[in-house]
């Protein structure tokens, strides 16, 4: 089955430590997309990358980083300069990056504190 | 920044009602998406309705577009406890190329048996 997995979906961070988000797809995709999800909140983007080699900065970068070096892959690093990193991750696809396509989710993972 | 608000922010019914549950936003846009999310899940795409479209059905779900209100409607009929999820609005803003979505807060829909 096509789709997108997120590893792992639980994930709990140290001060001063760094940790990297898994996001993987088997949809041959061109665009993919990650998300931060804050409790009663909507869907913040973080970062989007178009294609292999290139990606873009969301609304909220700071304190992210990300690399697609693949197209299917799109791991997401949360550095020690996001204040507040304590939220849920989703990472999205679509044909392309458009508006008007329908992006499709893996399940997230939950990022928390020590 | 968020564009499209949902209304109301939490709905209770019982099973065999109907939901209606609403999304307006501030500019113009190409297209609105309706989204599902099951707690502790990803976000399932539900239908798209383009900016020259009033109205569109998926089995269960029928979507309105008032493009001159700047809102959007989701209805679903019959409805199950399955259908217990939050629902969020997405809108393509109308910038130009490369558009990305914008979601909304999300409604909280309660289906009880």
């Amino acid at each position: 089955d096509g789709g997108i997995t997120q590893s792992p979906k639980y994930l709990f961070r140290k001060e001063g430590q760094n940790v990297t988000l898994s996001c993987e797809q088997n949809l041959n995709h061109d665009a993919m997309y990650w998300y931060r999800q804050d409790p009663g909140q909507g869907l913040r983007l973080i970062y989007y990358s178009q294609i292999v080699n290139d990606f873009q900065k969301g609304d909220i970068a700071e304190g992210y980083s990300v690399s697609r070096e693949k197209k299917e892959s799109f791991p997401l690093t949360v550095t020690s300069a996001q204040k507040n990193p304590t939220a849920f991750y989703l990472c999205a696809s679509s044909i392309y990056a458009s508006g008007n396509q329908p992006q499709h989710f893996g399940d997230g993972t939950r990022l928390s504190i020590l | 920044s968020q564009q499209g608000e949902e209304d109301p922010q939490a709905l209770s019914i019982q099973e065999g009602e109907n939901a209606t549950m609403n999304c307006s936003y501030k500019t113009s846009i190409n297209n609105l998406q309706w989204y599902r999310q099951n707690s502790g899940r990803g976000l399932v795409h539900l239908i798209l309705i383009r900016s020259n479209e009033r109205e569109k059905h998926s089995g269960r779900l029928r979507v309105t577009l008032d493009t001159s209100k700047k809102s959007s409607s989701l209805l679903i009929t019959a409805s199950r406890a399955a259908d217990t999820a939050s629902y969020f609005c997405a809108t393509d803003p109308y910038t130009g190329a490369n558009s990305k979505l914008t979601f909304g807060k999300g409604i909280t829909l309660s289906v009880r048996p």
